[in-house]
């Protein structure tokens, strides 16, 4: 069955230090992976998008993830955190023929960043 | 602008009340789903629609119906709420079903008494 793992459901970090937020997949497919970004009272937006092109897929504010077929892990990274990155994270999975219209999303990681 | 248009955007009722929670999309897009967000579950999805007329069942579709008359809306209707119901929910679409991007509404809030 196809699943996906967010590590952690809350990563603090400080203004200026890296960020790293893990995603494991299970799927007995090729999936396409995503990580998408809701901002406090908002609705969720697309950060980036993997599709069996390039591993590091670079996405929007300085975002970037590494697709590892061998440790099915897409974790998400950015050099150096700001505080408009607090939010909440969710890593999604898609799949042929799942049963959820084909996504699969994660529980959501909260990001806090201190000044 | 190409955006996911639902309203109410909050919405307190009572318990058995019928509610309808409306979303319109202007990209002419062939998939559109419902989700709900609770504290600690992430987003779960009620209901999907790969295009007009053709619904399916999501994760958690108990005391939810839905209809896709049009391709454009995609109602969310309580016929019975009930306090289990409170939840952030969000209408989302996309081109098709599959790897396209989806684009989400803003969420509409709803707590039932």
């Amino acid at each position: 069955a196809q699943s996906v793992t967010q590590l952690d459901s809350h990563v603090s970090v400080s203004e200026g230090t890296p960020v790293l937020l893990r995603c494991n997949y299970s799927s007995s497919y090729s999936p396409s992976l995503f990580w998408y970004v809701q901002h406090p009272n908002k609705g969720l937006q697309l950060l980036l998008k993997y599709t069996s092109a390039a591993t590091l897929v670079k996405g929007i504010n300085g975002f970037e993830a590494e697709f590892k077929k061998s440790e099915t892990s897409f974790h998400l990274t950015k050099p150096s955190a700001h505080m408009s990155d607090a939010a909440e994270y969710f890593c999604v999975v898609s799949v042929p023929g799942g049963s959820q219209g084909n996504l699969i999303f994660g529980k959501g990681t909260k990001l806090s960043v201190k000044p | 602008e190409a955006q996911v248009t639902q309203n109410p955007r909050y919405l307190i009722t009572v318990t058995g009340k019928k509610l309808t929670v409306t979303c319109s999309q202007n990209m002419n897009h062939e998939y559109m789903s419902w989700y709900r967000q609770d504290p600690g579950l992430g987003l779960r999805q009620i209901y999907y629609s790969m295009n007009v007329e053709v619904t399916d069942k999501g994760d958690v579709p108990e005391g939810y119906k839905v209809s896709r008359k049009e391709k454009r809306n995609f109602p969310l209707i309580l016929e019975s709420p009930s306090p289990n119901q409170t939840s952030l929910y969000f209408c989302a679409s996309s081109q098709r079903a599959g790897a396209n991007v989806l684009t989400f509404g803003a969420g509409s809030r709803l707590t039932v008494l």
